[in-house]
């Protein structure tokens, strides 16, 4: 079964850094199109970030570019999150999604608060 | 960057009846669209792919359809298990926006 598995989230002040991981199971990892997508509670889905299969095509929200860098490692089937400079508006559940034309899996999230 | 902008933003239906949610989309996207269904505390549920194509395992009382930049998801035959919050997401460009939503309740 395809399983998609956050990790890294957590309280961190404003300004700070938080890296999020996304380990993946249960397909072939590096034939996949990755993504980042953030949810407020009890707001709606926000796109984040994607990056292609070999990690040369990535893009990002507007508001994220800058701060936020998407990776990947293929050996490893794990996606990462790199945040930095985070602001109060940044507190989100973080969740990574698999595929290009409709985000068929999810993970569950992992929850990113950012207050002093 | 395009945007996706859905009405209603709650639409109040009951058992059985049929639902229609709309996206507009700022400029034309083809027919790269899909449909996602959220229930509280759950990720999102992908329903619908390229405008009207089923993901696997989704009843067939879902349906989508359009082009260009108007479309619709439809719900036929209301089902206590379809009360629940839907977006849409376009993928025609390399970001990959989501309408802000639309909370179907009784």
């Amino acid at each position: 079964d395809v399983q998609l598995v956050e990790s890294g989230g957590g309280l961190v002040k404003p300004g700070g850094s938080l890296r999020l991981s996304c380990a993946a199971s249960g397909f072939t990892f590096s034939g996949y199109t990755m993504n980042w997508v953030r949810q407020v509670p009890g707001k709606g889905l926000q796109w984040v970030s994607s990056i292609s299969t070999g990690g040369s095509y990535i893009y990002y929200a507007d508001s994220m570019k800058g701060r936020f860098t998407i990776s990947r490692d293929n050996a490893q089937s794990s996606l990462f999150l790199e945040m930095n400079n985070l602001r109060v508006d940044d507190t989100a559940v973080y969740y990574c999604a698999r595929g290009s034309s409709g985000f068929a899996y999810w993970g569950q999230g992992t929850l990113v608060t950012v207050s002093s | 960057d395009i945007q996706m902008t859905q009405s209603p933003s709650t639409v109040s239906a009951s058992v059985g009846d049929r639902v229609t949610v709309t996206c507009r989309a700022s400029q034309n996207i083809s027919r790269w669209v899909a449909w996602y269904q959220q229930k509280p505390g759950k990720v999102p549920k992908l329903l619908i792919y390229k405008a009207s194509s089923l993901e696997n395992g989704v009843p067939s009382r879902f349906s989508g359809s359009g082009s260009g930049t108007e479309f619709t998801l439809t719900i036929n035959s209301l089902q206590p298990d379809d009360f629940a919050t839907y977006y849409c997401q376009q993928y025609n460009s390399n970001s990959k926006t989501f309408g802000q939503g639309t909370k179907v309740d009784i």
